[in-house]
């Protein structure tokens, strides 16, 4: 199926540091959701974008959607150790079925 | 409390052997899924299901097989068919037509190894 292309793979921090992770599709997308997944745990929901241009804060996480509708961006402000997982994003293929990207792994140092 | 419960959570099987990893929820969700994950890698979808008695292959349903007589459950049995079957499988369900305005909602998982 079409994929959706997750940059970087892994990201390791000092805490405190930003952290970025983006979202790439080749098609346009209806919408775009993102999860984390805590370490030997299962991925939990976060956050869905469907406009264009649209951005969406959660205390220190910032997520965007493209103008054109084929990229976003998940960006974490002052990184904690309760932030460390893999998050991942995933579009929307036909009605039902939700494609996942590859994550990226965040490891913080204290 | 309301969510999905997947059973077991470790499995150890022979080669050769059929097992069945059970998934239950009472979210009244009409829509259940099956993912794969490998280690580092992402989820793969095995198999769908919108409603009672009825279900889609995923991107990865060869050795697979699954069922959907109630609504609460939806169980997926790896066939000796399944090359690969060593992996953490999650279940996970959403509201009918809830991925255009809504999300999934994932068990905890089930790791199987095969030995």
């Amino acid at each position: 199926g079409q994929q959706v292309m997750q940059i970087p793979q892994y990201q390791h921090v000092q805490e405190g540091e930003d952290f970025t992770t983006y979202c790439n599709s080749s098609t346009t997308l209806s919408n775009i959701q993102w999860y984390k997944q805590r370490p030997g745990g299962h991925p939990v929901f976060l956050i869905q974008l469907v406009k264009s241009g649209e951005v969406k804060k959660q205390k220190r996480l910032t997520f965007q959607f493209g103008e054109a509708k084929k990229n976003s961006s998940l960006h974490i402000t002052a990184t904690q150790t309760t932030d460390v997982g893999t998050y991942f994003c995933a579009k929307l293929q036909g009605a039902q079925k939700l494609v996942f990207g590859q994550g990226t792994r965040l490891t913080i140092n204290p | 409390d309301g969510g999905i419960t997947q059973s077991p959570k470790y499995l150890f099987r022979k080669e050769g052997q059929n097992v069945t990893l059970s998934c239950e929820q009472n979210l009244n969700h009409d829509a259940m899924y099956w993912y794969r994950q490998d280690p580092g890698q992402g989820l793969r979808l095995i198999y769908y299901s919108q409603i009672v008695n009825d279900f889609q292959k995923g991107d990865i349903a060869e050795g697979y097989s699954v069922s959907r007589e109630k609504k609460e459950s939806f169980p997926l049995t790896v066939t000796s068919a399944q090359k690969n079957p060593t992996a953490f499988y999650l279940c996970a369900s959403s509201i009918w037509g809830g991925l255009a305005t809504g999300e999934l909602f994932f068990g905890e998982g089930s790791r199987l190894t095969v030995l």
